[in-house]
């Protein structure tokens, strides 16, 4: 199994463009989500989805959007990026939200913003 | 709600050593806890969880953890510790959504 996988692993935007970060797992997860990993400031939630056609926002879901048409795939777009968007971005999957499954993170994608 | 909180942002033992990497909680209701490493350059890695049950819980890589009711404490232990340990550490709550601490960085000199 391949698990959960992130494309690009690197990117640098120049201020106002946009891109997609990629998300694909293979283990049938319902749930998946997006973080967002900031030097001493641990993980934040950006988007996540309990389900193809769910989706809801997290603590700073400003900048971002994202879309969920299929259980395998949550991608992550940011349509004008800026400098405070320079991040390492993760992307996890857990089969359903009781609290007894632990995550399966992908590998990160690490965001540069100039 | 439930929220996690690291006191250290750094350990350093000597190899050999015991390890203990400190994590408190707050919550109302059950708390569900867990714990992952994160070597540099890589996604988080699951290490232990706690739900209900025993309060020391064993993990992968010889890790447990040590859930503290009266403490709202859920502290990370190895007996011995390796260079190989030297990483960064996040303690995480499960309300719905997973919140993260800001994440310890262990450091093991041989």
């Amino acid at each position: 199994n391949a698990g959960v996988t992130q494309t690009p692993k690197f990117r640098i935007l120049k201020i106002g463009q946009s891109m997609t970060l990629q998300c694909t797992q293979d283990m049938n997860h319902n749930y998946m989500y997006w973080y967002r990993q900031d030097p001493g400031m641990g993980l934040k939630l950006i988007y996540y989805s309990v389900g193809a056609g769910i989706t809801d926002k997290g603590e700073v879901p400003n900048g971002y959007n994202v879309s969920r048409s299929t259980t395998e795939d949550f991608p992550l777009r940011l349509e004008l990026a800026a400098p405070s968007q320079t991040s390492v971005y993760f992307c996890a999957s857990t089969p359903e939200r009781t609290s007894n499954y632990g995550y399966t993170f992908g590998s990160g994608t690490r965001l540069t913003v100039v | 709600a439930q929220s996690v909180a690291q006191p250290e942002d750094q350990v350093n033992v000597a190899e050999g050593n015991p390890l203990t990497v400190k994590c408190t909680y707050s919550v109302s209701g059950n708390p569900y806890l867990f714990w992952y490493v994160q070597y540099p350059n890589r996604g988080l890695q699951f290490l232990l969880k706690y739900i209900t049950g025993d309060n020391l819980v064993k993990g992968s890589y010889g890790f447990e953890a040590e859930f503290n009711k009266s403490q709202t404490s859920f502290h990370l232990k190895k007996p011995s510790a390796l260079v190989s340990d030297s990483a960064l550490y996040f303690c995480a709550g499960n309300d719905y959504k997973l919140s993260f601490g800001a994440g310890t960085t262990v450091t093991v000199r041989a």
